[in-house]
C-alpha cells in the first residue's frame, strides 16, 4: 500500500472525446509526476507538478495537461483523444526539497481504452 | 539507444532459482531505482540505491556507478515474485537530480511452480 489512490481504475472513451484522471498523493508529499505507459513498454514521463506549478514536461503534446491541487492531489487532462493514447496512466508522488529522498511511490493506475 | 537498458527482457525460473536481472545506463546518475510492477499496473518502489548493495528480504540490489550496471537478485524464488522488474534513473539537470524518472523497458519474470 503506497498510499497513493488514482481513480478510475479503467475507463473507456471514443476517439475525440476528453476525459480526466485523478490521483491522491500520499500525505506530506509536494510533488506528483504523471507517466503513461503502453502495453509492453516502460512508463514516459509526461508532466511533473511541483507546489501547484508545473515543473517539467515529457514530449506529450499541449492536449495533456494537468493541475495540482493546494492539498497536493491531481488532475490528468486529455483532450482530443487519440487511438494511441490508450494506455495505463500512472501517478507517482514524492516529497521534494532539503532532505528528502526523492523516494517516488506510485498508484495503481488508470487503463485508459480509447475506440 | 535507450538511456536505460534491460535484460533480459523476459524470463522463465523455477521455483527456487537465484535470478538475476540486469540494468545499464549511459548517462551519470546519483541513484538508480528498481520498480516491480504486478498484472493490472501498480508499481511499487522495491530500492532506491546510489553505491554498493541493499538487501530486502530475499531482494538483493547491487549497482557499480563506474561501469553505470546494476543487478537486481532475487533468492529462493517463489510464484509469487512473478512480475515486471522495472529499472529507473533520475534525469539529471544542471541542478542535479530531477523527480523525473527514466525507465527501462522492464523484465518480464515468471517464477514456475
Amino acid at each position: 500500500e503506497t498510499g497513493v489512490t488514482q481513480s478510475p481504475t479503467h475507463l473507456i472513451k471514443t476517439r475525440g472525446q476528453q476525459v480526466t484522471l485523478r490521483c491522491s498523493s500520499q500525505s506530506g508529499h509536494n510533488t506528483v509526476s504523471w507517466y503513461q505507459q503502453a502495453l509492453g513498454q516502460g512508463p514516459q514521463f509526461i508532466f511533473q507538478y511541483y507546489r501547484e506549478e508545473e515543473n517539467g514536461r515529457g514530449n506529450f503534446p499541449p492536449r495533456f495537461s494537468g493541475l495540482q491541487f493546494p492539498n497536493y492531489s491531481s488532475e490528468l487532462n486529455v483532450n482530443a483523444l487519440e487511438l494511441d493514447d490508450s494506455a495505463l496512466y500512472l501517478c507517482a508522488s514524492s516529497k521534494f526539497g532539503q532532505g528528502a529522498k526523492n523516494i517516488q511511490y506510485f498508484g495503481a493506475g488508470t487503463r485508459l481504452s480509447v475506440l | 539507444k535507450n538511456e536505460v537498458e534491460q535484460s533480459p527482457q523476459n524470463l522463465t525460473a523455477q521455483e527456487g532459482e537465484f535470478i538475476t536481472i540486469n540494468c545499464s545506463y549511459s548517462v551519470g546518475i546519483s541513484a538508480l531505482h528498481w520498480l516491480q510492477q504486478h498484472p493490472g499496473g501498480g508499481i511499487v518502489s522495491l530500492f532506491m540505491l546510489s553505491s554498493g548493495k541493499k538487501k530486502h528480504g530475499r531482494l538483493i540490489a547491487t549497482i557499480n556507478i563506474q561501469e553505470k550496471h546494476s543487478s537486481l537478485h532475487i533468492t529462493a524464488s517463489h510464484p509469487r515474485d512473478s512480475a515486471v522488474y522495472i529499472c529507473a534513473i533520475p534525469q539529471m539537470n544542471y541542478g542535479g537530480a530531477t523527480n523525473k524518472l527514466i525507465f527501462g523497458t522492464g523484465t518480464l519474470l515468471a517464477v514456475q511452480p
